[in-house]
């Protein structure tokens, strides 16, 4: 069965600091992979999107930026945090992409910027 | 107009009655819908989807989609403190190409 995992669950780093989240997914091959944030009381905002290795598309304009190293590898990062960058990071994996597709989530990380 | 909106609740139940989440949509185009489960610091899971006008049930859980009025329900009966949790809303379909969330409601079931 597939699992996704995700690191760290929570972080508290201060502005200005450099940012690096990681995610990989085992039992799958060559998934779709997004990075969603969720501020408090916001829905689920679509940061990126990887159909595979180096493919990224950017959702939002940010100081944010991703990348996908491997095929089930990938990684978020900033080199300078801001205030607003707070909030819970998810990334996802799904197969299929079209309309029915189906996202699964890992664990989360709790970033809060200082 | 959000393109995705729900009311954020608290949505109270007692244990045992029918929750009846609710979710409208702005993109007629839209054709997959969806229901994530959110339980409060957790990732959300995904617990129903669905395609076509009418009822779709699994277990506890109904989802109702009516597309002329460009809304999608969530029905779970003989609700359970279990199902305490934030539900979200997501559509497919249209215009956009990549799932568009509401903000969730958040259910809470009393004993």
């Amino acid at each position: 069965s597939q699992t996704i995992h995700q690191w760290p669950a929570t972080l508290v780093q201060p502005v200005g600091s450099p940012l690096s989240l990681e995610c990989t997914v085992e039992g799958t091959s060559n998934p779709n992979l997004y990075w969603y944030r969720q501020a408090a009381g916001r829905g689920l905002q679509l940061l990126f999107y990887s159909v595979g290795i180096g493919q990224i598309s950017s959702e939002v304009p940010q100081n944010l930026s991703a990348s996908r190293p491997q095929d089930r590898q990938f990684i978020l990062s900033s080199k300078k945090l801001l205030l607003s960058d707070s909030g819970f990071y998810l990334c996802a994996w799904s197969l299929y992409p079209g309309l029915g597709e189906k996202l699964f989530f890992g664990s989360g990380t709790q970033l809060s910027v200082l | 107009q959000k393109e995705v909106e729900q009311n954020s609740g608290p949505l109270s139940v007692p244990e045992g009655a029918i929750a009846s989440l609710n979710c409208t949509y702005s993109d007629r185009g839209s054709q997959s819908f969806f229901w994530y489960r959110q339980y409060s610091g957790k990732s959300p899971e995904l617990i129903m989807f669905i395609y076509s006008n009418g009822d779709k049930e699994d277990g506890r859980f109904t989802a109702q989609l009516n597309k002329a009025s460009q809304y999608v329900s969530l029905l779970i009966r003989d609700s359970q403190p279990s199902d305490s949790a934030t539900y979200l809303c997501a559509v497919l379909g249209g215009t956009a190409s990549k799932l568009t969330f509401g903000t969730g409601t958040r259910l809470q079931v009393t004993l």
